[in-house]
């Protein structure tokens, strides 16, 4: 089946660590996206690649980084200048170009950092 | 820039009841328009789109939304609640500005409950 993997589920880490979340999808989607997502604030854009080798910066993406070496892969590292760092991460990715598409959303990845 | 507002946070039903759910937008162009259900602790599914053509939507699980451009709305409904229903609502509108369709700006969300 078709769709989008993000490990793992639960996370926990200590505070000052650096942390990095999976995210793999095979339905051969051009662009890929990172939410952050807390209690009462729906998704704020992490970051988000259009295209292999190509990322921008979202929102919110002060403290994170990403990479996008391979079309099916999109990790997202929570590096230690994240202020807080705890809450419900949301990878998804869409097809591009003419058109509206809508994205597809993996299970998601709830990080918490003591 | 684009932008979704979600009236009500929270919004409580009884079971058989009809669901409403409200989203306005803005939108400097004509608007794609999006509705996703969130079961907890879990991602985000599409319930439904609207692109272009009829402004009546269906979608899943018997939601429909209408698109009303006069109004700048894309309400949700759904004529009977069941408690399967439970969940959190999000509306979104895409971002045509933002390079392509493809990036799309959410609202707030609405946490359905539903009373039996």
């Amino acid at each position: 089946d078709g769709g989008i993997t993000q490990s793992p589920k639960y996370l926990f880490r200590k505070e000052g660590q650096n942390v990095t979340l999976s995210c793999e999808q095979n339905l051969n989607h051009d662009a890929m996206y990172w939410y952050r997502q807390d209690p009462g604030q729906g998704l704020r854009l992490i970051y988000y690649s259009q295209i292999v080798n190509d990322f921008q910066k979202g929102d919110i993406a002060e403290g994170y980084s990403v990479s996008r070496e391979k079309k099916e892969s999109f990790p997202l590292t929570v590096t230690s200048a994240q202020k807080n760092p705890t809450a419900f991460y949301l990878c998804a990715s869409s097809t591009t170009g003419a058109g509206s598409y809508e994205q597809y959303f993996g299970p998601g990845t709830r990080l918490t950092v003591t | 820039a684009q932008s979704v507002t979600q009236l009500g946070s929270h919004v409580s039903v009884s079971e058989g009841a009809l669901v409403l759910l409200r989203c306005n937008y803005s939108s400097s162009v004509p608007p794609y328009l999006f509705w996703y259900v969130q079961y907890p602790n879990q991602g985000l599914q599409l319930l439904l789109k609207y692109t272009t053509g009829a402004t009546l939507v269906k979608g899943i699980n018997g939601f429909e939304a209408e698109f009303k451009k006069s109004e700048t709305s894309f309400h949700l409904t759904k004529p009977s609640a069941h408690m399967s229903d439970a969940a959190e609502y999000f509306c979104a509108v895409s971002d045509q500005l933002r390079n392509a369709g493809n990036m799309l700006t959410f609202g707030g969300g609405t946490r359905l409950m539903v009373k039996p």
